[in-house]
């Protein structure tokens, strides 16, 4: 495969259901990070996954998401209750490595746009 | 607290002409700043990548300054072009901290 690619590309979802993202990053790629992307807003770092290390967890807004990464390849991540402050585009990337002042360049996907009504 | 503005918000200008976009940060320690092109509905793709030694870089018509002492950059866009019309996303890591501090971007238009 070419690049990263997170499905589905759009979800509308209804206040308090749960949604799942799916992002596959590049092959090989050991490093993958999720990040929002609110209207207007820079990127917010969710949670980051090195290889066969404990993730970075530092950024999930709060205990309603959580994400996993099978294999040290597909990640998923998964929002519960979803509300409507959820609204936003869910970006993925994935990088070949994290070390040196994380200057590994991260390869983006396109992003899955959630809507919750 | 570790923080990365942008200037303009937007902008609009004719093809052809040229355009600069600021970035002003407040992150430490510095590590390395970057400048990411992000196109509608696309993921942010990588223009430059400068550390605290290198005060310019040029990537086509794309050349981005730095400058450590004032932590400021600069993005200049030469002789633009209609597909140059995207967000320029200034992003500075911190330290070896692999967590990006990101910009909101400028929202560049290029009108024909």
């Amino acid at each position: 495969g070419a690049g990263v690619s997170q499905s589905p590309s759009n979800k509308v979802t209804e206040k308090g259901k749960d949604v799942e993202l799916r992002c596959d990053p590049i092959s090989g790629h050991t490093a993958l990070y999720w990040y929002r992307q609110s209207l207007g807003q820079g990127l917010e770092f969710l949670i980051y996954f090195q290889g066969n290390s404990a993730p970075d967890k530092s950024g999930l807004p709060s205990d309603r998401f959580s994400a996993e990464r099978t294999g040290g390849s597909v990640s998923t991540l998964t929002i519960q209750r979803t509300q409507q402050e959820d609204s936003a585009v869910y970006l993925c990337a994935s990088s070949s490595t994290s070390s040196g002042g994380g200057r590994g360049e991260q390869f983006f996907g396109p992003g899955t746009r959630l809507t919750v009504l | 607290k570790n923080q990365v503005e942008q200037s303009p918000q937007s902008l609009i200008i004719l093809e052809g002409k040229n355009c600069t976009l600021q970035c002003n940060y407040t992150v430490s320690p510095f590590s390395n700043l970057r400048w990411y092109k992000q196109d509608t509905g696309r993921g942010p793709v990588s223009l430059t990548i400068m550390t605290f030694s290198e005060n310019t870089k040029s990537n086509g018509r794309y050349t981005a300054t730095l400058d450590a002492d004032t932590k400021q950059s600069s993005l200049h866009i030469t002789a633009s072009q209609l597909s140059d019309s995207a967000s320029y996303i200034c992003v500075v890591s911190a330290g070896s901290n692999y967590q990006l501090i990101w910009g909101a971007g400028t929202k560049l238009i290029i009108k024909p």
